[in-house]
């Protein structure tokens, strides 16, 4: 079956620092690829995806490549900022799976702190 | 656009009790899911629906029931509430673009069953 494999947190950085978070998976057909935030007490809120190989996804100074070779889609961003502190999750879809509504398949999140 | 609507935010049950939590959608989306979030292991579907009238089980169904009777509204019942039922409710809407379908998730409801 399907699944994601996320880097395990939390994570705790100090502002302004370099941020990876790690993201795997595997998946039976061809996957779309996404990175969820989810800021406290919200729900989860699309950050940036990327559907085909080689693709970047990016937004808000984060980006992810979809690397096939690798099955990866880490997630990076320059230079981290307080408001960056949120759980983030890594997640994937494989077109015509329970039809076409695209069952997200997601990892199980890192929580990721910035200090000032 | 209101987004994803759900209520109540927040529910304490006792274990036996039934309740449905709501979830409406303001965006004109054929397709709407629940998830539920449990510590350490992310989002699970619970249901979903292609559109109104039609309903079907993710990967949890047991213990939950669904109905889409229009494209707005996509309510879940718990029949018999149970401590394993613990946890927080997100629905979610979704729509294509781009090649994929991006999912839009309501604020959640946080739910205790004691």
């Amino acid at each position: 079956g399907d699944s994601v494999t996320q880097m395990e947190g939390p994570v705790t950085l100090s502002e302004e620092a370099f941020l990876t978070i790690n993201c795997t998976y595997t998946a039976t057909g061809y996957p779309s690829l996404f990175w969820y935030v989810q800021y406290p007490g919200e729900g989860l809120q699309l950050l940036l995806k990327a559907t085909k190989a080689d693709d970047k996804g990016s937004n808000k100074g984060f980006e992810a490549t979809y690397r096939k070779e690798t099955t990866s889609f880490h997630l990076e961003k320059g230079s981290v900022q307080v408001s960056d502190s949120a759980v983030y999750f890594c997640a994937l879809s494989v077109e015509g799976y329970n039809f076409g509504n695209e069952k997200l398949t997601f990892g199980t999140g890192t929580r990721l702190t910035i200090i000032p | 656009n209101a987004g994803v609507t759900q209520t109540p935010k927040f529910q304490v049950l006792k274990t036996g009790q039934s309740m449905t939590l709501q979830c409406a959608q303001d965006m004109n989306h054929e397709y709407m899911s629940w998830y539920r979030q449990d510590p350490g292991m992310g989002l699970r579907l619970i249901h979903y629906s292609v559109g109104a009238g039609i309903t079907d089980q993710g990967e949890v169904p047991n213990g939950y029931n669904v109905s889409r009777s229009t494209t707005e509204d996509f309510p879940l019942r718990l029949l018999s509430a149970a401590p394993s039922q613990t946890s927080v409710y997100f629905c979610a809407s979704s729509y294509r673009a781009g090649g994929a379908y991006e999912q839009y998730f309501g604020p959640g409801t946080r739910l205790t069953v004691t």
